[in-house]
C-alpha cells in the first residue's frame, strides 16, 4: 500500500519557535502538498511542490516556507510560530488528475 | 478561480437513513471530481471519483454522478451505518492543484 508518513501526530511549541513538520512518501510521486485544516474552513493549500527543489505558493503561504531536497521528502517550516498557526497540518502526495494520498496529520498547538 | 461549495453540516442521521451531501463546483476546463472521507483521528482518504461528465463514481455503497449541466457532484448513500460517521470532502482538480470544499460532518446514530 502507498504510504505518506508525517513525523509527528501531536506537537506543542511556543510562540517564536522555529518549527519543522516533516513528510515522507514512498510512491515516487512528483507532486507533494501541505494543507492546513481548520473547523469551518476545510483544507487550505499552503505550498505545493511538483519536483525536487521546486515549490509553488498556495492560497495561504504567509508565515510558512517549504523545503524539498529529495523527491520523497517535503518539509513545512514555520519560521517563527504564532498562535494563529495552531491547526491540523496535512501532507499529501499524488499526481493530478489521479487521487491524492494523505498522511494522518500533525496537530500543532502554538502556546 | 476553481472552487468547490458543499453543503454545510453537521448532519445527523439515524442508521439506515438515506444520505445526500450536496456539492457544486466552479472550474475552468474539465475537472476531475472527488469525494474524500476523513474518519476521526485520521487523514483524508479517497472515497470515489469521476473524471468526465456523466461518469458515476461508487464505493462502499456511496455514489456520486458528475453532472456538467448543473456543475454538481452530490454524494448519496441509500442506507447509512454508524461506521459511516466521518467528515466528507468534495474536491476537484484541473491541473496540478486540488481544491477542497469545507467538509460536511456526518454522525449516524443507532
Amino acid at each position: 500500500d502507498v504510504k505518506v508518513t508525517q513525523s509527528s501526530r501531536y506537537l506543542v511549541k511556543r510562540t517564536g519557535e522555529k518549527v519543522f513538520l516533516e513528510c515522507v512518501q514512498d510512491m515516487d510521486h512528483e507532486n507533494m502538498f501541505w494543507y492546513r485544516q481548520d473547523p469551518g474552513l476545510g483544507l487550505r493549500l499552503i505550498y505545493f511542490s511538483y519536483d525536487v527543489k521546486m515549490k509553488e505558493k498556495g492560497d495561504i503561504p504567509e508565515g510558512y516556507s517549504v523545503s524539498r531536497e529529495k523527491k520523497e521528502r517535503f518539509s513545512l517550516i514555520l519560521e517563527s510560530a504564532s498562535t494563529n498557526q495552531t491547526s491540523m497540518y496535512l501532507c499529501a502526495a499524488g499526481r493530478a488528475p489521479q487521487k491524492l494520498f494523505f498522511g494522518s496529520g500533525t496537530q500543532l498547538s502554538v502556546l | 478561480g476553481d472552487s468547490v461549495t458543499q453543503m454545510e453540516g453537521p448532519v445527523t442521521l439515524s442508521e439506515e437513513a438515506f444520505l445526500t451531501i450536496n456539492c457544486t463546483y466552479t472550474a475552468t476546463g474539465y475537472p476531475s471530481l472527488f469525494w474524500y472521507v476523513q474518519y476521526p483521528g485520521e487523514g483524508l482518504q479517497l472515497l470515489l471519483k469521476a473524471t468526465k461528465a456523466d461518469d458515476k463514481g461508487s464505493n462502499k455503497g456511496f455514489e456520486a454522478t458528475y453532472r456538467k449541466e448543473t456543475t454538481s457532484f452530490h454524494l448519496e448513500k441509500g442506507s447509512v451505518q454508524v461506521s459511516d460517521s466521518a467528515v466528507y470532502f468534495c474536491a476537484l482538480t484541473t491541473g496540478n492543484q486540488f481544491y477542497f470544499g469545507t467538509g460536511t460532518s456526518l454522525t449516524v446514530i443507532p
